[in-house]
């Protein structure tokens, strides 16, 4: 069964840099695709990027130059790093298999609540 | 980017109802459309994909449809478990993009 496991600081404070690993097991991670997600309080949901099963990657626009997304597969893992963050990306967390024969998210992680604060 | 209007932001509904919910997208998305259910602190988990496809494992009380650029999820006969959120989520083009969500309670 594929499953996902998000990891990282539950608080980060504003002007640092949040890092995330996505583990994935019962799957590898080079074939189809793999996103991060957020959940902000009340509700509204983001599509912040993916890494494809070649190492390529696609942000949103709307993070501009703060994001990236990486990779390592001997671990099976992949991996977010969103610098300058503000109190605005408090969020939830979450990290997704998208896969192509369903073109969308089918399996996702937990999801891990990192709050941005002095 | 693709913006995607769901409709209503709430409802309560009974038991014996069919529920509907829509999502309009700003322009044509040719069916990349699925539909997620969400509990409380748990991950989204997919329902429709394709608009219409039902995902494995989900009742078949649940179904997709589209009407020109505007998808609706329906809730046949709904049960008490399914109460959550519900959102959708156009993949035709990055920077994908969700419905505002819906807050479904069954009373």
């Amino acid at each position: 069964e594929v499953q996902l496991q998000e990891s990282g600081p539950g608080l980060v404070k504003p002007s640092q840099s949040l890092s995330l690993t996505c583990s994935v097991t019962g799957y590898s991670i080079t074939s189809n695709y793999w996103g991060w997600i957020r959940k902000f309080p009340g509700n509204k949901m983001e599509w912040m990027g993916y890494i494809s099963y070649s190492g390529s990657t696609s942000y949103n626009p709307s993070l501009k130059s703060r994001i990236s997304i990486t990779r390592d597969t001997s671990k099976n893992q992949f991996f977010l790093q969103l610098n300058s963050v503000t109190t605005e990306d408090t969020a939830t967390y979450y990290c997704a298999r998208y896969v192509n024969i369903l073109w969308t998210f089918d399996y996702w992680g937990q999801g891990v609540m990192v709050t941005v604060s002095s | 980017d693709i913006q995607m209007t769901q409709s209503p932001a709430s409802l309560s509904a009974s038991l014996e109802e069919i529920v509907t919910i829509t999502c309009k997208a700003s322009q044509g998305i040719d069916d990349y459309l699925s539909w997620y259910q969400q509990k409380p602190g748990k991950s989204p988990q997919l329902l429709i994909y394709d608009a219409t496809s039902l995902a494995d494992g989900v009742p078949s009380r649940f179904s997709g449809s589209r009407s020109g650029t505007q998808y609706s999820l329906k809730i046949s006969r709904p049960q008490v478990d399914d109460s959550g959120i519900y959102y959708c989520l156009q993949s035709y083009s990055t920077p994908y993009t969700f419905g505002a969500g819906t807050k479904l309670e069954l009373k």
